[in-house]
């Protein structure tokens, strides 16, 4: 199975400061159809997760452009340009190239 | 607006069986592949069984196979999850999700809590 990594586990940030989330898979997300499956889910505190970035670095319809998301092969990261209140969570990586798919341990971030 | 709400979690006895079920509505459930994912409490992330558009393939995590099933009938948009020989292990969180890998799920429902306790 692709293990899939994060760090940190934990992010402290201060408001309006930025954020940033790494995400390593043990072997490359490019698909055969030449995509590569990266994708990250936010879940809040007592909510279900959502996802908010696929294909790497896609937006989803209702994300703020202050989400975004980079990477390649199996490397990538999640930024937030600057932390509001609202981002409070637990951030997940999920791979979708491989069976079974698989997600990062999670990193949870909240306010300082 | 897309709605998945699941049904059916509760407290069953270790060796025992339990049926979730997932009802779909504000989409074209007969075009997408559906999925369960599980979230132990306090922990991550599982996937746990995925299901073609037309039930034709069907696919479990090795730690369910055999002992968990995915179904569906697109004539009541609806999914389902026969779990049998339960585990404390099973314990979690069982989400329906829409989608199955690639760019997906995009889209969970609220969740159903599965207990396995003596």
């Amino acid at each position: 199975d692709v293990v899939m990594t994060q760090s940190p586990l934990s992010l402290p940030v201060t408001l309006g400061q930025p954020a940033s989330i790494s995400c390593r898979s043990s072997q490359s997300l490019v698909h055969s159809d030449g995509n590569t499956h990266l994708n990250w889910f936010q879940q809040r505190p007592g909510q279900s997760p959502r996802r908010l970035i696929y294909k790497v670095s896609n937006r989803d319809s209702g994300v703020p452009d202050r989400f975004s998301g980079s990477g390649s092969g199996t490397d990538f990261t999640l930024k937030i340009s600057r932390v509001e209140a609202e981002d409070v969570g637990v951030y997940y990586c999920m791979q979708g190239t491989h069976w079974p798919f698989t997600f990062g341990p999670g990193t949870k971030v909240d306010i300082k | 607006e897309v709605q998945l709400v699941e049904s059916g979690g509760g407290l069953v006895q270790p060796g025992g069986s339990l049926r979730l079920s997932c009802a779909a509505s504000g989409f074209t459930f007969s075009g997408y592949w559906m999925s369960w994912v599980r979230q132990p409490p306090g922990k991550g992330l599982e996937w746990v069984a995925n299901i073609k558009e037309d039930g034709s393939e069907k696919y479990h995590v090795d730690s369910v196979n055999g002992r968990f099933t995915v179904s569906r009938d697109n004539a009541k948009n609806s999914l389902y999850l026969q779990m049998n020989s339960l585990r404390a292990e099973d314990t979690a969180v069982y989400y329906c999700a829409r989608g199955a890998g690639r760019d997906h799920p995009d889209w969970w429902g609220q969740g159903t809590l599965v207990t396995v306790s003596s």
